[in-house]
């Protein structure tokens, strides 16, 4: 049961657009969003997160989007750069579960930045 | 401040082998979570460590256990290993009420089983 999803399994953007990764959810408990970039041989660095009382939170080149109603995230980058080339995981969260924090994962995205 | 960091890096291990994984938290930090990360898969969370107590469980069978010490390193033992067990798996430390955001992940260990 696949309860953080990310339907496409690679995108490829040209350097200067706009990325735009994608994720569903099912788990109505989730209240706490995540997106983490992974490159080779190295663990999975945090990149930017949203509450769920929110519906946008940003950071310079990162906002990611939140729609409760229809349980998706979004992540959009830009502009997109070769070094944003990587995996990136979208995570979530129950907070209420206080001290006991588990992060659920989807199965990744591969964004290739094309010079 | 030094980062997490596990070992060893890779490993090989025959099926019914038992193995051990070794993380070291960053300092300050007195959890560790550990994740297996199968070949085209997100992570999922085995289990959690805080004070040398597991602190909740995924849906990982008993040979899957661990320990943590007082320095806040942790291991990850697997008994009785099988073919799907072959994966990379992942430790991440934190403090309590650093919230997911301070959750710091090491390189892993890639394990097959063959």
């Amino acid at each position: 049961d696949q309860q953080v999803k990310q339907n496409s399994p690679s995108l490829s953007v040209q350097e200067g657009r706009i990325s735009i990764l994608n994720c569903d959810y099912t788990n109505s408990m989730f209240d706490y969003f995540l997106w983490y970039k992974k490159y080779p041989a190295e663990g999975p660095t945090f990149l930017i997160s949203i509450s769920s009382i929110k519906d946008k939170n940003e950071d310079g080149r990162f906002t990611v989007f939140l729609n409760k109603s229809a349980k998706h995230l979004s992540l959009h980058i830009v502009p997109s750069q070769p070094g944003d080339s990587a995996v990136y995981f979208c995570a979530a969260d129950d907070i209420s579960n206080f001290g006991n924090e588990k992060l659920t994962f989807g199965t990744g995205t591969r964004l290739t930045i094309i010079p | 401040e030094t980062g997490v960091t596990q070992s060893p890096t890779h490993l090989i291990k025959t099926r019914g082998q038992q193995v051990t994984l070794r993380c070291s938290s960053q300092s300050g930090h007195n959890t560790v979570s550990w994740y297996q990360q199968a070949l085209g898969q997100g992570p999922q969370f085995i289990f959690q460590y805080y004070r040398e107590e597991e602190n909740g469980r995924g849906n990982f069978p008993p040979r899957f256990s661990g320990l943590q010490f007082p320095n806040y390193s942790s291991e990850l033992n697997v008994n009785a290993l099988e073919l799907d067990d072959s994966a990379l798996y992942l430790c991440a430390s934190s403090f309590p009420g650093g919230g997911m955001d301070e959750q710091y992940f090491g390189p892993g260990t890639r394990l097959t089983v063959t």
